[in-house]
């Protein structure tokens, strides 16, 4: 079984300027999920997907990020314009029960994002 | 409001020794608790986890943990370290029962070290 796939893995950016993740996850995975990670700390939620719907997007900063996932497939994350304070991991996971959230998510390898 | 904290940022232990991550969490209704690694330049991996029933729940790698309610903790250990141990842990929490916009909480990570 294929995992969650991301990319690109690397990116190096000057600030203000865009950039955007992609990510594709678990065959029949319904519910996504964007973290993202700063060095040093844990996962912190972006934004949650329940198919193609919005579930939770409490922590997404909207003045610069945005995500979609049109088809309830695969989805992208923006930056735009992008800040210093940005440098981070973004991680990508999935997990396979819609409604009930058990906590098993399936997590991609992550896209490294340095602005400078 | 849910929290999870993880004491100590950094643990080393000798190959062969205890290890003990400890994690506590807060929630005013059950939880569901988890404990996910990070090897290096790689997403999260879900080590174990325990939802309802027995206490004590092994995972994958010979890593067990047990629920204390009582203690509002869910402390990770191995009983013999072993080098390829060596990873970033994260502690995370979510609520039994929910909805799918019930939110995954992850701790700040314990990174484990094992000296030869």
């Amino acid at each position: 079984e294929a995992g969650v796939a991301q990319s690109p893995r690397y990116k190096i950016i000057e600030k203000r300027q865009s950039v955007a993740f992609w990510c594709n996850p678990i065959s029949g995975h319904a519910t996504l999920y964007w973290y993202q990670q700063i060095l040093g700390q844990g996962p912190k939620l972006l934004i949650q997907f329940q198919n193609n719907g919005v579930v939770d997007d409490s922590q997404l900063p909207k003045d610069r990020f945005s995500a979609e996932r049109l088809k309830g497939v695969d989805s992208t994350l923006k930056i735009q314009p992008a800040k210093l304070e940005d440098s981070a991991v973004y991680l990508c996971a999935s997990s396979l029960l819609s409604g009930r959230v058990t906590g098993e998510l399936f997590f991609g390898e992550g896209s490294r994002l340095t602005v400078l | 409001a849910q929290s999870v904290t993880q004491l100590g940022s950094h643990v080393s232990v000798s190959e062969g020794a205890l290890v003990l991550l400890r994690c506590n969490y807060s929630s005013s209704v059950p939880p569901y608790l988890f404990w996910y690694v990070q090897y290096p330049n790689q997403g999260l991996q879900l080590l174990l986890k325990y939802t309802t029933g027995a206490t004590l729940v092994k995972g994958i790698n010979g890593f067990e943990a047990e629920f204390k309610k009582s203690e509002t903790s869910f402390h990770l250990t191995k009983p013999s370290a072993h080098m390829s141990d060596a990873a970033e842990y994260f502690c995370a929490v979510t609520f039994a029962g929910y909805s799918s916009a019930s939110k995954i909480i992850f701790g700040s990570g314990t990174r484990l070290s094992i000296r030869p």
